[in-house]
Order: structure tokens, then sequence, then C-alpha cells
């Protein structure tokens, strides 16, 4: 399975924008990125997902590298309620319906 | 309705009791997930099941026995369990088990199981 690298932590004060990076450097063609992001006491939660194109929802932006080797999740104004663990996970196309969970990057927002 | 259940949040069990972990979801969806969490870890996958039928197996050990009755039902038996076993165990659903990308997974907030 291809691997995810991800930071630690990461701090952030509020309302300020938060990337969070990835490094996906084994990624196949056919695998999708996905972010999730697990709050306190919470089961993780669906955040933003993507092929090759950047995409925005109202939670987040993902932009990905031309060469799908890296991608950033971009938080455009962050808010004490983002603090969580954000996770970020090649889903592939091809081994059936798993989604394997990386090491996540903590974000704590600083009021 | 857009919930996974999980019942119950908290068990406590010894290492000789059978218990079960129970989750629903009323959303339709046609995969169902069990993954375990330790503290400050990231989600392991424990098993997938697509339309009621158990489809991976992440070489879980028989102690833990996944059950999917119906669409909306997925439950978790536990017997014989260990202390290491103690941990939190969460459930998924998503809409449908063959891959496109898509498919988010809508999580419950997990049962947190203490083996004694």
């Amino acid at each position: 399975d291809a691997k995810t690298t991800q930071p630690n932590s990461m701090e952030s004060n509020e309302e300020e924008p938060v990337h969070l990076p990835c490094n996906h450097s084994t990624i196949s063609g056919t695998d999708y990125i996905h972010w999730y992001r697990q709050l306190p006491s919470q089961g993780p939660e669906y955040v933003i997902h993507g092929l090759t194109s950047n995409v925005n929802n109202r939670m987040a932006s993902l932009a990905i590298a031309e060469d799908r080797k890296s991608s950033t999740l971009i938080l455009h104004r962050a808010t004490l309620r983002d603090a969580a663990v954000y996770y970020c996970i090649l889903r592939f196309s091809a081994a059936g319906n798993k989604l394997t969970f990386g090491g996540g990057t903590r974000v704590l927002v600083k009021p | 309705d857009t919930e996974v259940t999980q019942t119950p949040k908290h068990l406590v069990m010894g290492m000789t009791n059978k218990k079960s972990l129970k989750c629903e979801q009323h959303m339709g969806h046609r995969a169902m997930y069990w993954y375990k969490q330790k503290a400050k870890k990231p989600p392991e996958l424990m098993f997938v099941y697509s339309y009621e039928k158990l489809s991976i197996n992440e070489s879980v050990p028989s102690r833990f026995s996944p059950e999917c009755p119906n669409s909306s039902l997925l439950n978790l038996h536990l017997h014989a369990l260990q202390p290491e076993d103690s941990a939190l165990y969460l459930c998924a659903s998503s809409q449908k088990p063959q891959f496109g990308g898509t498919g988010e997974l809508f999580f419950g907030e997990g049962s947190r199981l203490t083996v004694l």
C-alpha cells in the first residue's frame, strides 16, 4: 500500500490560514487523496478528497501537486473548533474498500 | 439522518466475558466497517462488509467476530479478549462498496472498551 507522510503537529493562530502538507511519493495513478479529521473524543469526519485537480468545499481546499507526489490541505481561516488530528489518506481504487489511515498531523489553534 | 450510532459508548469486561458492540445506520449505505483505535494512534481497519458480506478481514484474531445481520446493522462480538484489546472501536459506513474515489465514510463516535 502506498504510504503518506505528514508532520506530527502544527500550530496556528485563530483566523489565520493553515497549510497542512502531505507527501505521498509512491502514489499510483488510480489512488485518490482523501483527508479526514478527528476532533477530540469523536470519530473521524470527512474533509475533502481529490484525484488530480485542486478541490474546494465549504470546509477546506485541497491543492494537489502536478506530479501528485504531494498535496496540501488548506484551512482558510482557522477557528478553535478546527483543532484536531488531520489525516491524509490514499484510497486505492483497486484494493476494495480500504481506507488506511497514516500518522496524521495534530493541529493546535491558538486564540 | 446522517448518523452512525454506536452502542454502548463505554464497556468494561473481563477476559472470560462475552459481549457485543453494536452499530446502526439508516442512510441506506451498503458498506460498513470496523476500526480499532489505540490512544494517540490512527484508526486501524479491522473488517469491511459489502452488501452484508464480509469482504475484508485484516487478519484480526478470532476473538473478534463481526456480524452484519442486515444492511443497517453491524455487530462486533467479543470473546476471551486480552487487556491489550482495550481501545476505541469505531464503526463507519459508506454509500457504495465499490470504489470510485468517492464514497465518503461516516464514522460513529466509537465504543470505548476496557478489558480487565
